[in-house]
C-alpha cells in the first residue's frame, strides 16, 4: 500500500529552466509534507516543507505547492543548477515520515 | 561534527550471521528513527524511539530484528541470522521537534552474501 507516490522515476531539465517534481498521497491524515534530497552513499537531507494549513512555501529557488483537495504536492526549482542533480523524495508525516519512491533529477548543463 | 552519526558505513556479512549497527543522534533530539532503503525505493520506516521508549515497530521488522536505545541517547539495530533480502541501506534519523525536521545519518550499507 503505497501511501505516497512519485510517479516519475526520472526527470531531465536544462540548466536554468524550471524543474517540477510531483508527488501524490492517499492518506488524508497526513498533516505535514517535506521534500528531501539524496546524493549517492549519503542519507537524505531536508530541503523544504509545508504544513497542511498552507498551500505554498518558498525558500530561495525552491517552492513547494500543496493541493489538499487533489492530495497532490509539487516541488519547483528555478532556476535549475547542475548541483541540483540528485534523487528527490517526497515525504508525508503523521507521527512518522512516509516516503515516496523518489525522482532522479538530472540537470543538463 | 554535530550531525547524526552511524557506524559502520559498510558491512558485508555471510548469510546466517548476526550484525549490529549503531546510531548516535543529534544530542538534544529526543526522538530517533530507523529506516531501511533498498534500490529504487524510498526509505521505509522500521521503528522509532521517544527517549528510551520504543513507541512503534513496522511489520517490516521481523523477529530477527531488534532495536534498543537503552539510555535515550545512542541506539543499536541488530539483525540476527541475516538473509540476502536484508541487504539494504539502514538509515538512522533524529527529530528536531521544534521545527519537525528529520535529520538523517549517512546510513549503513549492509550486503549479505
Amino acid at each position: 500500500d503505497q501511501q505516497v507516490k512519485q510517479n516519475s522515476p526520472s526527470l531531465s531539465v536544462q540548466e536554468g529552466r524550471i524543474s517540477i517534481l510531483n508527488c501524490d498521497y492517499t492518506n488524508s491524515m497526513f498533516d505535514y509534507f517535506l521534500w528531501y534530497k539524496k546524493y549517492p552513499a549519503e542519507g537524505p537531507t531536508f530541503l523544504i516543507s509545508i504544513s497542511s494549513i498552507k498551500d505554498k512555501n518558498e525558500d530561495g529557488r525552491f517552492t513547494v505547492f500543496l493541493n489538499k483537495s487533489a492530495k497532490h504536492l509539487s516541488l519547483h526549482i528555478v532556476p535549475s543548477q547542475p548541483g541540483d542533480s540528485a534523487v528527490y523524495f517526497c515525504a508525508a508525516e503523521n507521527e512518522k515520515l512516509t516516503f515516496g519512491t523518489g525522482t532522479r533529477l538530472t540537470i543538463i548543463p | 561534527d554535530t550531525g547524526v552519526s552511524q557506524d559502520p558505513r559498510h558491512k558485508i556479512t555471510k548469510r546466517g550471521q548476526n550484525v549490529t549497527f549503531r546510531c548516535d543522534p543529534i544530542s538534544e533530539h529526543n526522538r530517533l528513527y530507523w529506516y531501511r532503503q533498498t534500490l529504487g525505493q524510498g526509505p521505509e520506516f522500521l521503528t522509532y524511539f521517544q527517549n528510551e521508549a520504543q513507541l512503534e515497530k513496522s511489520r517490516l521488522l521481523s523477529d530477527r530484528f531488534s532495536a534498543e536505545r537503552p539510555k535515550g541517547s545512542f541506539s543499536t539495530l541488530e539483525i540476527q541470522r541475516t538473509e540476502q533480502g536484508d541487504s539494504a541501506m539502514y538509515l538512522c534519523a533524529s527529530l528536531d521537534s521544534y521545527n519537525e525536521k528529520l535529520f538523517f545519518g549517512s546510513g549503513t550499507q549492509l550486503s549479505v552474501l
